[in-house]
């Protein structure tokens, strides 16, 4: 089956550096990457969708030069994070479509877990 | 606006009994209709989709019910098991391949 591996699972960082996540998908070609941000016992938002080579398109009300997001292959693309502060820790999680599949063919990372101190 | 309204927000239920998780959308370009089951710190897993030509799709214990009139669907879980004890979140989509979540609903399977 489809299989999309996020990394990493958690990670903490101290308040104005950025972090990178990486979201790859093992064994299909994701043409479309989705980026969603999580907080405790909430729904998942959206935050942005990408396709490999083009700009990401962000949701309405989020920062695009706060969290920088590359696909800039078929197989991975990267949430980054810039100048965290503690307001962005949240839960983060990619998902990931291949071409020609049917409507169903999301695919989600396992998730990461940011903690900014 | 809340384009996927999900109900109710908690649930408990005993072992081998059915849970039920109700769902109602607004916007009737959603042709996709998907389940999906979250541990915690974990991503969401499918559990089991539907299309609105379909008023229902069974797989394994799962059920998906679905009235396209009423723009609702439903998610019945027969035999509950106390492993089925998760968030469960309902989804739609559209052409543009977004999916827009319900809030989720905590279910606690007793054993």
């Amino acid at each position: 089956g489809a299989v999309v591996s996020q990394h990493p699972s958690w990670v903490i960082c101290k308040s104005g550096t950025s972090v990178k996540i990486e979201c790859r998908s093992l064994d299909f070609q994701a043409t479309t990457m989705f980026w969603y941000r999580q907080f405790p016992k909430q729904s998942l938002m959206l935050m942005a969708t990408s396709n490999e080579g083009s700009k990401a398109t962000y949701e309405q009300g989020v920062e695009k030069d706060k969290f920088l997001i590359n696909h800039a292959s078929l197989t991975l693309s990267t949430l980054t994070v810039t100048s965290a502060h503690p307001e962005d820790s949240s839960f983060y999680i990619c998902s990931a479509r291949g071409p020609g599949r049917t409507r169903g063919g999301y695919t989600f990372g396992s998730g990461t877990r940011l903690t900014v101190v | 606006q809340q384009q996927v309204k999900q109900s109710p927000q908690s649930l408990i239920v005993q072992k081998g009994g059915i849970s039920i998780i109700n769902c109602a959308y607004e916007n009737t370009a959603f042709d996709y209709f998907p389940w999906y089951q979250q541990f915690p710190g974990k991503g969401p897993a499918l559990l089991i989709a539907i299309r609105p030509d379909v008023s229902e799709k069974k797989e394994g214990r799962f059920t998906i019910s679905f009235n396209k009139s009423a723009k609702q669907f439903s998610l019945h879980i027969m035999d509950s098991q106390p492993g089925d004890s998760a968030t469960y979140f309902c989804a739609a989509s559209g052409s543009n391949y977004k999916l827009t979540f319900g809030k989720g609903t905590l279910l606690t399977v007793n054993p």
